[in-house]
């Protein structure tokens, strides 16, 4: 079976600093990944997705960036956190239909 | 474009009580339609899906039926219990070129239920 992971589980940065988040699947070969925010009190956003290694599409312009080193590696980054990057940070996978199956998500904190 | 209105609550019920929360949507061509849902502090679980109009999805006593004539995917069940209390979130998908479908989440509903 395929089974979604994402870490950290929670991450408190200060304002100006890195990131990087990072979320593999496993069971299955070349999915389609996403990542999504979640802020507090609101829907889902898709930031970006990817249907190969190498290929991201980004959704939104923004502070943030992703890249897909690996076919079931999915990283999201960002070389200065602002504060309005807080947020529940969701990964997901699909495979040859629609049906999206999410991680258990990241929490961050920028202070 | 595509988009997903559901109600937002809070919706608070007592155990054993009726649950109906309402999503509507706008989509052109013919989306599959999705409910998910949230417990505290997790990620979001596919409750149930249907993929054409008149299908009903259905999972752990919940249901919900593809209604292209009034474009609604009301979820419902008949008796709710305390384990239910999460958020209820309902999506669509279009197809985004080959294999690649997005997904459109309504905002979302918190749902408690009290003992």
């Amino acid at each position: 079976s395929q089974t979604i992971h994402q870490w950290p589980a929670t991450l408190v940065q200060p304002v100006g600093s890195p990131l990087s988040l990072e979320c593999t699947v496993e069971g299955t070969s070349n999915p389609n990944l996403y990542w999504y925010r979640q802020a507090a009190g609101r829907g889902l956003q898709l930031l970006f997705y990817s249907v190969g290694i190498g290929q991201i599409s980004s959704e939104v312009p923004q502070n943030l960036s992703a890249s897909r080193p690996q076919d079931r590696q999915f990283i999201l980054s960002s070389k200065k956190l602002l504060l309005s990057d807080s947020g529940f940070y969701l990964c997901a996978w699909s495979w040859g239909e629609e049906t999206q199956y999410f991680g258990p998500g990241t929490r961050l904190l920028v202070l | 474009g595509n988009s997903v209105t559901q109600m937002e609550g809070p919706v608070t019920l007592s155990e054993e009580a009726f649950l109906t929360i309402n999503c509507t949507y706008t989509a052109t061509g013919y989306p599959s339609l999705f409910w998910y849902v949230q417990y505290p502090g997790e990620g979001l679980q596919l409750l149930l899906k249907a993929t054409k109009a008149d299908d009903k999805g259905s999972n752990k006593g919940f249901e919900a039926t593809y209604r292209k004539e009034t474009t609604s995917f009301h979820l419902e069940k008949g008796s709710v219990q305390v384990s239910d209390s999460a958020v209820y979130f309902c999506a669509l998908s279009g197809n985004s070129g080959g294999s690649n479908y997005k997904l459109t989440f309504g905002k979302g509903t918190l749902l408690t239920v009290n003992p």
